[in-house]
């Protein structure tokens, strides 16, 4: 059971790039969320799904898009990168939308903007 | 907005002694639930509690969550080099059960042997 794919592990981009950060899960959980980190911040939440075409804003979504076509795929888009997007990126998954679920984490993105 | 307060943010302690992080929410939380991070690594869920006052034990971690809903702990008794990481915790957003869970900032604790 590979639980939560995120691809790729690591990535360099250059300021103005675009880039597509994926997160997949098979464990057919209706909720899923991408988190960036960054020292002394915490995780902090870009943007979430209760489920297949609905998607909504966290705390930090400025710089980011995100759909969800399907159950499985949740994908990060940068569509002009910035060098204060540079950062590891985790994409998380649970059974439902109920706060009251655990989340499962993938293994992170590390992506760098020079 | 909704926050979620950890402190301390760092804790270097010698291996057998005690650790102690807190968590505060600006509002009342339905449940919390605590994560680790070992160092290079992803969140793993430790636990979720529900019940005001409620105190959980997972062999030396205890996990308490306030009589207001609005704080909780968590207490390492007898630290070892295995418990290094990021201990975070998590509440709901002020939305309430839309999944939105909000993190605190952390605790690293690092374990001198």
């Amino acid at each position: 059971n590979a639980g939560v794919t995120q691809t790729p592990k690591f990535q360099v981009l250059k300021t103005g790039q675009s880039m597509t950060l994926q997160c997949a899960q098979d464990m057919n959980h209706e909720y899923m969320s991408w988190y960036r980190q960054d020292p002394g911040m915490g995780l902090r939440l870009i943007h979430y799904s209760v489920g297949a075409g609905i998607t909504d804003q966290g705390e930090v979504p400025n710089g980011y898009n995100v759909s969800r076509s399907t159950t499985e795929d949740f994908p990060l888009r940068l569509l002009s990168a910035a060098p204060s997007q540079t950062s590891v990126y985790f994409c998380a998954s649970s059974y439902s939308w109920d706060s009251n679920q655990p989340q499962h984490f993938g293994d992170g993105t590390r992506l760098s903007i020079l | 907005g909704q926050q979620v307060m950890q402190i301390p943010q760092y804790q270097h302690v010698q291996e057998g002694e005690d650790f102690t992080t807190y968590c505060n929410s600006s509002t009342t939380l339905s449940n919390i639930q605590w994560y680790k991070q070992r160092p290079g690594g992803h969140p793993v869920f430790l636990i979720q509690l529900v019940k005001s006052g409620e105190v959980k034990k997972q062999k030396r971690l205890t996990f308490q969550f306030g009589e207001a809903k609005k704080n909780s702990s968590l207490h390492i008794t007898a630290t070892q080099t295995t418990d290094v990481g990021t201990y975070f915790c998590a509440g709901p957003g002020f939305a309430g059960n839309t999944g939105k869970l909000i993190f605190g900032q952390g605790t690293t604790l690092q374990v001198k042997p």
